[in-house]
């Protein structure tokens, strides 16, 4: 079974500054891993993955990078509507199974 | 556009069942993996079942193994989800979603609620 991590639990930053989030898996699964976005009361939205690639019409503010057990999700410069919690998200075994990190909230500070 | 709606979420007693079902639009539907995903009130998200696009395959998280069954019905563009003797804990919005191909999820519905209480 693979474990994720998130860090840090909450981040407090102001719009404009650069967003830098953590995901550390408990085992290695190369590249696949991906980040989502989920604000109150809506679902979440897929927003990285193969850990770098954006999915279809996320702003080129959103960059994801690593491999193995170590990925990043950093905001360039966050804007009002990027606040909200951020899931990273990874498969593994066959038939797969699938795993969620408990969450990084990005606020307001 | 790619659209998914759930529906059949309620409130149920424990030991009872319910059936979501998660019908969708806009999209080849028997060419792409569905999967149930589930968030309990102020926790974060839980992936709870997967099927493949042809119904070869099917898998679980372990704590709804034996308890709740996923399927498909691709002459209806639509994915069910049986849930059977519930718990307590399985109290949450249940979200059916896309999968992208290499097991990402990449269009998720608005969600269904399932509240299991006596």
């Amino acid at each position: 079974e693979i474990v994720l991590t998130q860090s840090p639990v909450t981040l407090s930053l102001s719009p404009g500054e650069r967003a830098t989030l953590s995901c550390r898996a408990s085992q290695s699964a190369s590249n696949n891993l991906a980040w989502y976005q989920q604000k109150p009361g809506q679902a979440p939205r897929l927003l990285i993955y193969d850990a770098s690639n954006r999915a279809t019409g996320i702003p080129a503010r959103f960059s994801g990078s690593g491999s193995g057990t170590d990925f990043t999700l950093t905001i360039s410069s966050l804007e009002p509507e990027d606040f909200a919690v951020y899931y990273c998200q990874q498969r593994y075994n066959w038939p797969p199974l699938f795993a969620f990190g408990p969450g990084t909230k990005v606020d307001i500070k | 556009q790619v659209q998914l709606v759930e529906s059949g979420g309620g409130v149920v007693q424990p030991g009872g069942s319910l059936r979501l079902s998660c019908t969708t639009s806009g999209l080849t539907f028997s060419n792409h993996g569905m999967h149930w995903v589930r968030q309990a009130p102020v926790k974060g998200l839980e992936w709870v079942a997967f099927i493949t696009n042809d119904r070869s395959d099917y898998a679980y998280v372990e704590s709804v193994q034996g308890r709740f069954t996923i399927s498909r019905d691709n002459s209806k563009n639509t994915v069910y989800l049986q849930m059977n003797s519930l718990r307590v804990e399985d109290t949450a919005v249940y979200y059916c979603a896309k999968d992208k191909g290499k097991f990402y999820m990449d269009v998720w519905g608005k969600g269904t609620t399932v509240i299991v209480s006596s």
